[in-house]
Parts: structure tokens; sequence; C-alpha cells
């Protein structure tokens, strides 16, 4: 079982928005401004995508967007292409034993 | 161009071991954080280890005293150690460059490994 709490798959239309949500604890999402995004296409290597909660690396469409409230990050995907269907992995810095702590994971389907 | 390059991944049986080997392109690994990650099949991802660059290591509960990451500078080579293998192991290894505040950017490729008798 994931430490932080993603939904298992989300849809959406190509040109609609979709929000992927990441819940944690105060030990991690709830207290630091360190949570990252990453994409991961089929066989591939994930991706980093959002980075600082809401920084996006250069090179990173900015139709990604990140957000936190409390304990629960968000990614936002605007203008859904074909492309975007992926899974998504949120990550977050941990003050607990484990430094690093992710999501299970969210399977993004673009119908 | 910032590369990285896992090596080392096939087929143990349980209570075996094995190395694996990430190289580095593009940078020096001397002046980086390089970690370990792994995904289970058609799982998450879970952090197994990270090697900072003033040399501290750090390691998830699931592999602290079965797991040891080191690196070797003049080959620009991150290594992680994996003793008394248990089938829970099983996945691909991926390595990455950075800290968790910042980001793991980029990725290597991959190398899967299976636990099995």
């Amino acid at each position: 079982q994931s430490a932080l709490t993603q939904p298992a798959s989300v849809s959406g239309s190509p040109g609609q928005s979709i929000t992927i949500s990441c819940t944690g604890t105060t030990s991690d999402v709830g207290d630091y401004d360190y949570v990252s995004w990453y994409q991961q296409h089929p066989g591939k290597a994930p991706k980093l995508i959002i980075y600082e909660v809401s920084s996006r690396p250069s090179g990173v469409s900015n139709r990604f967007s990140g957000s936190k409230s409390g304990n629960t990050a968000s990614l936002t995907i605007s203008g859904l292409l074909p492309e975007d269907e992926a899974d998504y992995h949120c990550g977050s810095y941990s003050s607990s034993s484990t430094l690093v702590v992710f999501g299970g994971g969210t399977k993004l389907t673009v119908l | 161009e910032v590369q990285l390059l896992e090596s080392g991944g096939g087929l143990v049986q349980p209570g075996g071991s094995l190395r694996l080997s990430c190289a580095a392109s593009g940078f020096g690994v001397s002046s980086y954080t390089i970690a370990w990650v792994r995904q289970a099949p058609g799982k998450g991802l879970e952090w197994v280890s990270s090697s900072s660059r003033s040399g501290d290591t750090y390691y998830a509960d699931a592999v602290k005293g079965r797991f040891t990451i080191s690196r070797d500078n003049s080959r620009n080579t991150v290594y992680l150690q994996m003793n008394s293998l248990r089938g829970e192991d099983t996945a691909v290894y991926y390595c990455a460059k950075g800290r968790s505040r910042d980001g793991y950017s980029p990725w290597g490729q991959g190398t899967l490994f299976t636990v099995s008798s």
C-alpha cells in the first residue's frame, strides 16, 4: 500500500481539463512544499513534470500545473491531448524514516 | 546530454545477491544526489535508496540492512548491492538524478530483475 493516495484512474475527452489528487499526511505533503509529479508512458521511464508543488521543468508544457491545499496536492492537465494518456505518479519528501513517499499512480485515459 | 543507464538485472534465487549499476553521462555523479526507485509489475513507484553528493546514504525500511548504495566517481557510476533478496524485491529498478525536494530528473530506462526459484 502506497503512502500517498491517488485515484486509480481518471478520464477526459480531448480539450477538456482533468485534476488528479494526491493525499498524504502532515509528515509529507501537508508540511513540505516538496511535491513532485511524474508522467509515465507504458514501458517507459517516469518523466518529471512538476516539482516543488507547482514548478515546471524547462520544456514541460504549461498545460500541466500543480497546487496544494492542506495534506492534498493536485495535478491539473488542461486542453487534454491524446498523448497525455499515461500513468501519473505523485511523490513527496517525508520526515518519516522513509525519505521519499510516492502515490500508487493514476491512469489517465483520454477518450 | 544528461543520461543515466542502468544494468545488472536478471533472474536471482531467493536469498541471493545482485549488484545493479547506474552509469551517468553528461554530468558528474560526484556533484549530485542519485536515487534508486523501483516499480513492481503493475504497481506504483517505491523509493529504495539515495546517495548524496556529500556521501550520505539513505534507505527505505524495506531494504535497510540488505541493500547498500555506493558510488565510484572515477567511473561516474552509482551501484546498488542487493543481498538476501526476496520475492517482493522483484521490480524494474530505476536510477534517477536529484533530491526528493527538487524532483528526480532524468531517470534511466530501468533494469528488471526477478527473484524466483
